[in-house]
């Protein structure tokens, strides 16, 4: 039973606009959000993450909110640049010493256009 | 380099082979993991280790074979595979729980095919 959704599998924006990205979890015992990048043929890396005891985390151009309740969180990319393109995963951590072990989202592949 | 080097990049082997995946770290970290990356599916956790002791085996298939034997090296032992195990198969390391808030580091995995 997959606990972190990422439902749109593909995203394509154009160069300057914002690029938002979703996920849904559905463990309450999460208590750690993060969300890494990859480019083709290299391993993911880390971007940007998120305590629950937050709403939201500014980086840059990048910024993540995390809506408790819904148990829902957002990556908004602003302004968005061809760089950006690549797959954004979504996971989780929840408490405790099984924080050891992250829960990944499938993905979503971002498309930004010149 | 990003930290955490997986050997080989790729590795074509035949069902009844016998061949292993190596990740080193030297980022000081205390937990290796192995994930595999299959098309269209999430990162699937594989395997968990902490300071060199398994601390999770998610369920995964005895021709799966881990080992350990220090802080910054991780091997992955692979025996009578199945064509349906070829996935990009990815190490990472991590300093505490969810990587001390900054996630893990992956190395950039071994590309497998079983044929």
């Amino acid at each position: 039973d997959q606990q972190v959704k990422q439902n749109s599998p593909s995203l394509s924006v154009q160069e300057g606009r914002i690029s938002i990205l979703n996920c849904d979890y559905t463990n309450s015992m999460f208590d750690y959000f993060l969300w890494y990048k990859k480019y083709p043929a290299e391993g993911p890396t880390f971007l940007i993450s998120i305590s629950s005891i937050k709403d939201k985390n500014e980086d840059g151009r990048f910024t993540v909110f995390l809506n408790k309740s819904a148990k829902h969180l957002s990556l908004h990319i602003v302004p968005s640049q061809p760089g950006d393109s690549a797959v954004y995963f979504c996971a989780a951590s929840p408490l405790g010493n099984s924080g050891y072990a992250l829960n990944f989202g499938k993905g979503t592949s971002l498309l930004v256009t010149p | 380099e990003t930290g955490v080097t997986q050997t080989p990049r790729h590795l074509v082997m035949g069902m009844t082979n016998k061949k292993s995946l190596k990740c080193e770290q030297h980022l000081g970290h205390n937990a290796m993991y192995w994930y595999k990356q299959s098309a269209k599916k999430p990162l699937e956790l594989m395997f968990v280790y902490n300071f060199k002791e398994q601390t999770e085996n998610n369920s995964v298939p005895s021709r799966f074979s881990p080992e350990c034997p220090n802080s910054s090296h991780l091997f992955l032992h692979l025996h009578t595979l199945q064509p349906e195990d070829s996935a990009l198969y990815l190490c990472a390391s991590g300093a505490g729980r969810a990587g001390g808030g900054y996630g893990y580091t992956f190395g950039s995995g071994t590309r497998l095919t079983v044929v």
